[in-house]
């Protein structure tokens, strides 16, 4: 079926908003990752559902940063009083089950977040 | 922690010629995985190849291969005929048994020029 997908594309939002990311896994996966990629840098992990929990958040940097999958298929990242270090492209990714390491993870374009 | 390190910024080739980006990873664990994964402009991270620690045997697909070293914790791709597709950031990146998060290194930004 389809790939990953990410709404919106591009955000912008000025410095103390609340913004939401959307993430739509590939069908049928059950693991899905976030990651945040800063201008020249790699994806740094951010966290990591199983079904709807999430089995590791140590990557997300403090409690602004808040995500959920309450039906175990579409994720939304939540950023509550966002700041100008919150710019970055913010990406998604899901595998078929997470929890052998031979799953592939296939990644989203990304939302690309600018915080003015 | 691990920590994954590719030395080179940058780097510039001919269409058709053979180009080599490199890597270098730092764990205690013995079990791991390794991947190259490529991203153009679109922002999507494409897997190129990926290793398993335990395999000796280097990777390959088609035109991409790998040399992993895993005394010297290296873990470098070959780029064989290539074309000006391969343009883009790649990526190395590690996994460990037992977790599910990818940790990359800073990325080599490849340019195949005609």
């Amino acid at each position: 079926g389809a790939g990953v997908s990410q709404t919106p594309s591009n955000k912008v939002t000025e410095k103390g908003k609340y913004v939401e990311l959307r993430c739509d896994p590939i069908s049928g996966h059950t693991a899905l990752y976030w990651y945040r990629q800063s201008l020249g840098q790699g994806p740094e992990f951010l966290i990591y559902f199983q079904g709807t929990g999430a089995a590791d958040d140590s990557g997300l940097p403090n409690d602004r940063f808040f995500a959920v999958r309450p039906e175990g298929s579409v994720s939304t990242l939540k950023i509550q009083r966002t700041e100008r270090g919150d710019s970055a492209v913010y990406l998604c990714a899901s595998s078929a089950n997470g929890r052998e390491n031979t799953d592939t993870q296939y990644f989203g374009p990304g939302t690309r977040l600018t915080v003015l | 922690a691990q920590t994954v390190t590719q030395s080179q910024p940058e780097m510039s080739v001919q269409e058709a010629e053979t180009v080599t980006l490199s890597c270098t990873y730092d764990t205690s664990e013995n079990n791991y995985y390794l991947f190259w994964y490529k991203q153009p402009p679109s922002r999507q991270m494409i897997l190129v190849i990926r290793q398993e620690a335990y395999k000796q045997q280097n990777a390959t697909e088609n035109r991409f291969s790998v040399n992993f070293q895993k005394a010297a914790k290296s873990f470098s791709l070959k780029i064989s005929d290539s074309q000006l597709g391969d343009t883009a950031m790649y990526f190395c990146a590690f996994l460990y048994w037992g977790a599910q998060k990818l940790v990359f290194g800073q990325g080599t930004r490849l340019t195949i020029n005609p």
